[in-house]
């Protein structure tokens, strides 16, 4: 099946900071990605979807500004946590379609901001 | 409106004996059902998918899974659990179109006793 490749697994940070994530589909080509968050125990929660070559559409109640959502290629979608705090602290998770249905997913990243 | 409802949040079954997990959903269109295992801090693997045709979708692992459109279900089952099978799983509906993420259920924590 196909690959979806998330970097990095786990990353601490300093509150205040901003943190980059990078999703990766490595043999298929997608012009929409996907990215949840998934809380301790919960269910994933959709964020945003990233659109290649145009802006990402953004649920209701997820900061803009806050949670930066690049698709600069059919390949790479990236989430950048920006000022972070630890109320920031998750688990991030991007998929993206194999053809045209949502079925795979990245390894997911667990944030921690300190 | 759209959901996914998992009844039974957590379930504890012997190694050995058979498993189902339950699923319900409700959607407005055609629905495209899948099922996700998670094990913890990782991402989530695609078991199986139902798009159309034989309402029995074998997936990895030994699981499957039974599509009824009458009952609004797509339960998982196995007939023999291993220990290895413990681990958070997932029902999710969507629609087999480009764009449009995935809505998750909040997840059955199965636990497999010896």
């Amino acid at each position: 099946g196909a690959v979806v490749s998330q970097h990095p697994s786990w990353v601490i940070c300093k509150s205040g900071t901003s943190v980059k994530i990078e999703c990766r589909s490595l043999d298929f080509q997608a012009t929409t990605m996907f990215w949840y968050r998934q809380f301790p125990k919960q269910s994933l929660m959709l964020m945003a979807t990233s659109n290649e070559g145009s802006k990402a559409t953004y649920e209701q109640g997820v900061e803009k500004d806050k949670f930066l959502i690049n698709h600069a290629s059919l390949t790479l979608s990236t989430l950048t946590v920006t000022s972070a705090h630890p109320e920031d602290s998750s688990f991030y998770i991007c998929s993206a379609p194999d053809r045209d249905t949502e079925a795979f997913f990245g390894q997911g990243t667990r944030l921690t901001v300190v | 409106a759209q959901s996914v409802t998992q009844p039974d949040i957590h379930i504890t079954v012997s190694e050995g004996a058979s498993l189902e997990l339950r699923c319900n959903y409700s959607y407005g269109a055609t629905p495209y059902l899948f099922w996700y295992v998670q094990s913890p801090g990782q991402g989530l693997q695609l078991l199986l998918k139902y798009f159309s045709g034989d309402t029995l979708v074998q997936g990895i692992k030994g699981f499957e899974a039974e599509f009824k459109r009458s009952q609004s279900s797509f339960n998982l089952r196995k007939p023999s659990v291993h220990w290895s099978d413990a681990a958070e799983y997932f029902c999710a509906v969507g629609a087999y179109q480009a764009g449009t993420a995935l809505i998750f259920g909040k997840g059955t924590t199965l636990s497999v006793s010896s």
